[in-house]
């Protein structure tokens, strides 16, 4: 079962911040919270993650909670080219280090 | 550099059938995964290998499908008596390794399956 939700969609104008919610809840102590994105008919883009503190880096901010129980994907100047499925995953600590997806957000840019 | 490369792009087979997916990972990278997306879903873990080894299989639906790594670089997955249900997408990730919980895993195309 997916440990994030995220809402399904949203709009941004183009030029305009782009803020994604997600909650995870039951993240544990030691699991990373990553943002990817998925453009239609490619695979997955890394984006940033984090595990406790606020991250940045050349494409978005993320903003975690203290508690950890949720997050904030931030693109700053949205683009056209920024259209795509967004999913915020937590990555299992142990073992695998696999990621556990959700259904993710569809952020569509307007013109 | 080159990134993950998966063949074919797209394979069509019929039901019953049985097909081999390939995955070329980023070179250096020791870890490699396997995911399946179906329309509309994100995508969903199947295997995950550590070198040459199989670390965790939980995501396999079945005995139907199966995937090695024998020198720990391509991989294939392989898909017997395929069915109806198993058209998806198939991803590959790979990381410069699995056991640092940091590293972000980098994608393929995926190879999208039809089933008919």
């Amino acid at each position: 079962d997916a440990k994030t939700t995220q809402p399904t969609s949203m709009d941004c104008a183009e030029g305009r911040a782009a803020n994604l919610p997600c909650n995870h809840s039951t993240i544990s102590g030691n699991e990373y919270v990553y943002w990817y994105r998925q453009i239609h008919s490619q695979g997955p883009q890394y984006i940033i993650h984090g595990l406790k503190n606020n991250e940045t880096n050349e494409m978005a901010s993320l903003i975690i909670t203290e508690d950890r129980k949720s997050s904030t994907l931030i693109l700053p100047h949205a683009t056209l080219r920024d259209t795509a499925v967004y999913y915020c995953i937590v990555r299992v600590a142990t073992g695998t280090y696999k990621y556990i997806f959700g259904t993710g957000t569809r952020l569509k840019v307007l013109a | 550099g080159a990134g993950v490369s998966q063949t074919p792009s797209n394979k069509v087979t019929e039901k019953g059938k049985y097909v081999e997916l390939r995955c070329d990972p980023i070179s250096g990278h020791t870890a490699l995964y396997w995911y399946r997306q179906s329309l509309g879903q994100g995508p969903e873990f199947l295997i995950y290998f550590q070198g040459t080894g199989a670390a965790d299989d939980s995501g396999l639906p079945n005995d139907r499908f199966f995937a090695v790594r024998p020198e720990g670089s391509v991989s294939t997955l392989k898909i017997q008596r395929t069915e109806r249900g198993d058209s998806a997408v198939y991803l590959c990730a790979s990381s410069p390794e699995g056991g640092a919980s940091s590293y972000e895993q980098y994608f393929g195309p995926g190879t999208r399956l039809t089933v008919t």
